[in-house]
């Protein structure tokens, strides 16, 4: 089955700095990838996702970059504020009816 | 408004209790899945579901055991609440067919004393 690996697992950053996260995946047939931000004691809720046929998606300060020969990606976002400290998690999965698989989750920290 | 209902959001109780964890969905969704997750930490899937009268176990044992009687609900039954059971369960849905797009619930936090 899938095995996703997600790194760092707390990442400390300054305000207006950038942050990235990076996954990877084993499964080659894996080709949805969304990302999911859980603020705390709020449910995880999706942010950005991205398909095997695109290489990179952005959504204002979020961005997603997939590198489906090494089998990584990777969520960034730049001029990080406090409300985006939360845990984002990772995920993969085939299309039509599989399984979502996470990431063991990362914890980010942004300091006023 | 389409959404994720679980009740209770807290709960408290005694070691050797049947519980029911309620979740709904209003999302028009087929599958439904069952996650355990202590504050902050991985999502383990310990059940989930194709649609109606089918039920399968997640990658995490648990000694829960839950029902699709309706599309829309997807309750979880603890027989004998035990402190290890203490967590947070959180319930999602999507749909079927095409990309795996997960909802969530808010969450029920369960402290078994």
């Amino acid at each position: 089955g899938e095995n996703v690996e997600q790194h760092p697992s707390t990442l400390s950053v300054q305000e207006g700095d950038s942050a990235v996260i990076k996954c990877t995946y084993s499964d080659s047939a894996s080709n949805y990838f969304p990302w999911y931000k859980q603020e705390l004691g709020k449910r995880p809720q999706l942010i950005i996702d991205i398909r095997s046929n695109v290489g990179e998606k952005k959504d204002q300060r979020i961005a997603v970059t997939l590198n489906k020969t090494a089998k990584h990606f990777s969520l960034h976002i730049t001029e990080t504020q406090p409300e985006d400290s939360a845990v984002y998690f990772c995920a993969a999965s085939e299309n039509a009816g599989n399984m979502l698989t996470f990431g063991g989750g990362t914890r980010l920290m942004v300091k006023p | 408004e389409a959404d994720i209902y679980q009740t209770p959001r807290y709960l408290v109780i005694g070691t050797g209790k049947k519980i029911t964890l309620e979740c709904s969905q209003t999302m028009g969704h087929d599958k439904m899945y069952w996650y355990q997750q202590d504050p902050g930490m991985e999502l383990h899937l310990i059940h989930y579901s194709y649609g109606v009268n089918s039920t399968e176990k997640g990658d995490l044992s648990s000694e829960s055991t839950v029902s699709r009687i309706r599309t829309e609900h997807f309750p979880l039954t603890l027989e004998s609440a035990r402190p290890s059971h203490t967590s947070q369960y959180l319930c999602a849905s999507s749909e079927y067919t095409g990309w795996e797009t997960q909802y969530f619930g808010p969450g029920t936090r369960l402290l078994v004393l």
